[in-house]
């Protein structure tokens, strides 16, 4: 069965600090990766993926094998870095279908 | 250019309704994918469409629930005899190509937030 876990529902931190959301997933195969994130009334959309290995808005994740994780850090916070953060996976090939398996997410708030 | 559009954006039904959700993809999108956000959740997967055919459909929870997208463009989700476990954020999100060596980046719509009272 596909699963990610996101502990944290909530995490706040204060601006100019660390901040590290934590994602493990359960997959038998190679799955891929996905960071989604959700401003404050805005849609769903894409922050960042594993095969890409970029740095978006300050962010990156390590893929994990070994411990099945996937967590998204940032060096420094800042105020903009509030929203909903999921993480997501995606079995590889089912049928041509690349469908997400989403975790619960977690909400970041980053305090002035 | 226009990005995915659902509508309506909200729905109240009353229990025991019938409901039927659009969604508009990003034209050219081949894939188009429902998912459905219960509050405090995450996604959850429902069904999925390559141009007209759907070909995943394991995520719908039961026969009340039945999607169509006859043209390969406009998607309609419909629900049947609607239930209050029904009500949650009903997303919409398609992609350019159909398979690949990757997954295919999703682009999201706004939802439909559907109340069952």
């Amino acid at each position: 069965a596909q699963r990610v876990t996101q502990p944290e529902k909530l995490l706040s931190v204060f601006k100019g600090a660390p901040v590290e959301l934590k994602c493990n997933y359960s997959y038998s195969g190679s799955p891929e990766l996905f960071w989604y994130v959700q401003y404050s009334r805005q849609r769903l959309q894409l922050l960042l993926r594993h095969i890409s290995r970029e740095s978006i808005k300050g962010f990156t994740a390590d893929l994990n094998k070994g411990e099945t994780s996937f967590h998204l850090k940032k060096p420094f916070a800042q105020e903009e870095d509030s929203a909903m953060y999921y993480c997501a996976l995606s079995p590889a090939f089912f049928q041509g279908a690349q469908k997400l398996v989403f975790g619960q997410g977690t909400r970041l708030t980053i305090n002035p | 250019g226009a990005g995915v559009s659902q509508s309506p954006r909200y729905k109240v039904a009353k229990r025991g309704q019938d409901v039927a959700l659009r969604c508009d993809p990003i034209s050219g999108h081949v894939s188009l994918f429902w998912y459905q956000q219960a509050l405090g959740q995450g996604p959850e997967f429902l069904t999925y469409f390559q141009n007209e055919a759907q070909l995943d459909k394991s995520g719908l929870p039961s026969d009340r629930f039945f999607a169509e997208r006859p043209e390969g463009s406009v998607s309609t989700l419909k629900i049947q005899r609607t239930q209050q476990e029904d009500s949650a954020v009903y997303l919409c999100a398609s992609s350019y190509r159909a398979g690949g060596i990757s997954t295919d980046t999703q682009y999201f719509g706004p939802g439909t937030r559907l109340t069952v009272l």
